[in-house]
């Protein structure tokens, strides 16, 4: 296991079709996060699970986006209907949780680039 | 609210040169950590420090070095002797600590830097 998986890693699609993105964290990793990153700019938390339960969604995350993590390993990110405003990268990320109080730091994957045309 | 500036949008350096990347941040918490993360053009974040809000002493590791001063809520990242091999966008962030481990990081826009041979 060398680090955290993206599928795929680029996406184009039409506007109003839905699309799905998964996540493979490191395989100790109990925590997983949800980023969006816009052309030029930092990336932007979206939802973060711990295990299997989603612990907090972002306002950013509206109705068409759903993020499940079923077993508490691999993630889906779902996009309904898409928009042209959705297109942008989507960044994985695990970590550990070690107790209450502390994480490992997060490890990033290389993210799924999609283009809504 | 928290907020992370990064006021240098690019930075142009010949080899060789060194060069700081500035990082200003806001948060109310009096607990909090701080980021530094590398984007090369792959696409992922690579984590390339982590500071917590109680320990101000300053970080050298290799060519790199951190300076964070609290009385200015800055965490600057200076690489000494740039290559080529450095060129990539930097990203500086935060995030508060509280039960349960600190979770979503909120990135700076990031400072693209470009070394030259």
């Amino acid at each position: 296991d060398t680090g955290v998986s993206q599928n795929p890693r680029h996406k184009i699609t039409k506007r109003g079709q839905n699309v799905t993105f998964r996540c493979d964290p490191i395989s100790e990793h109990n925590r997983l996060y949800w980023y969006r990153q816009t052309l030029g700019q930092g990336p932007e938390f979206l939802t973060y699970f711990q295990n299997e339960a989603q612990l907090e969604k972002s306002r950013l995350l509206s109705d068409r986006f759903s993020a499940e993590r079923p077993k508490g390993s691999f993630s889906t990110l779902e996009i309904q209907r898409t928009e042209q405003g959705d297109s942008a990268m989507y960044l994985c990320a695990s970590s550990r949780a070690l107790g209450q109080a502390t994480t490992t730091e997060a490890f990033f994957g290389q993210g799924t680039r999609l283009t809504v045309v | 609210a928290q907020k992370v500036t990064q006021a240098q949008t690019e930075i142009s350096v010949v080899e060789k040169e060194d060069v700081t990347l500035d990082c200003v941040y806001e948060t109310r918490d009096t607990t909090y950590y701080l980021f530094w993360y590398k984007q090369p053009p792959s696409g992922e974040l690579v984590f390339l420090i982590r500071r917590n809000s109680f320990d101000e002493q300053n970080e050298i590791s290799g060519r790199y070095s951190w300076n964070f001063q609290k009385s200015t809520s800055s965490f600057n990242f200076t690489i000494t002797a740039s290559q080529v091999v450095d060129s990539a966008v930097y990203f500086c962030a935060l995030t508060d600590v509280f039960s349960g481990g600190y979770n979503k990081l909120i990135f700076g826009a990031g400072t693209r830097l470009a070394v030259h041979p």
